[in-house]
């Protein structure tokens, strides 16, 4: 099983709507990142939580430590939105082995997003 | 923050050859990372390159595939040595910066295809 989960891997809107991407994680965690790739590669750092609440522009990010969950909402959405949202956690003890670095980010797998006009 | 550049942006390489990949950072930054991230999956991290020291590789990688630079504290170069159609990837450079937990930023990426 996979740390850090996403839902949807998928998700098509139409112009305007209200999204809601989810990540569920199972350790626990100094932060939450979340990250926005569009199809060129480049990756972009939207938000990082450590706790409650973010907002940017029609974004927003909230995190239940407790819960070990974070959402990613997106009001009015627009075309230029689609993309794939990236959900990537630090979590606070990772284990040691021969070589390897302490400072790993967790990844989710993604959720593409497509949003329609 | 912190802004990141690469180059190239992508390029085409034929099998057996090498690439080099620089990372320049407009701010000065302890820890530099390359991640690769191959077709359809998440990324991955290669290794995490510290300014003054080698470079620490995660479980797969090794160091005479992907020789690591980090002579400064804003530059950085990592190098695909002796590829093959499976080393066909997006290769990031990522940097923290700012005060703990740190903030991660990502460079845009170099989209390679061996052929």
């Amino acid at each position: 099983k996979n740390e850090v989960e996403q839902s949807p891997q998928n998700l098509t809107a139409q112009e305007g709507e209200f999204i809601t991407i989810n990540c569920s994680y199972s350790v626990g965690i100094s932060a939450l990142h979340w990250l926005q790739q569009h199809p060129g590669g480049g990756i972009v750092s939207l938000f990082m939580l450590s706790s409650g609440k973010k907002k940017h522009g029609r974004l927003i990010a909230t995190i239940n430590i407790q819960e070990k969950h974070s959402s990613l909402h997106i009001t009015a959405s627009h075309p230029r939105d689609s993309a794939v949202y990236i959900c990537a956690v630090r979590p606070t003890r990772v284990p040691r082995i021969s070589g390897g670095s302490n400072y790993k980010l967790t990844f989710g797998k993604g959720t593409l997003l497509t949003v329609n006009p | 923050s912190a802004v990141i550049s690469q180059k190239p942006s992508r390029d085409i390489c034929q099998r057996g050859t090498s690439l080099t990949i620089q990372c320049q950072v407009d701010s000065q930054v302890t820890m530099m990372f390359w991640y690769r991230q191959q077709p359809g999956q998440s990324l991955t991290l290669i290794a995490t390159a510290n300014q003054g020291s080698e470079a620490t590789y995660e479980s797969g990688f090794v160091i005479d595939k992907f020789p690591i630079s980090r002579p400064n504290l804003t530059f950085s170069t990592l190098t695909v040595s002796n590829m093959s159609p499976e080393d066909s990837s997006i290769y990031l450079c990522s940097v923290e910066y700012g005060a703990r937990p740190y903030e991660q930023y990502f460079g845009p990426g170099t989209r390679l295809t061996v052929t």
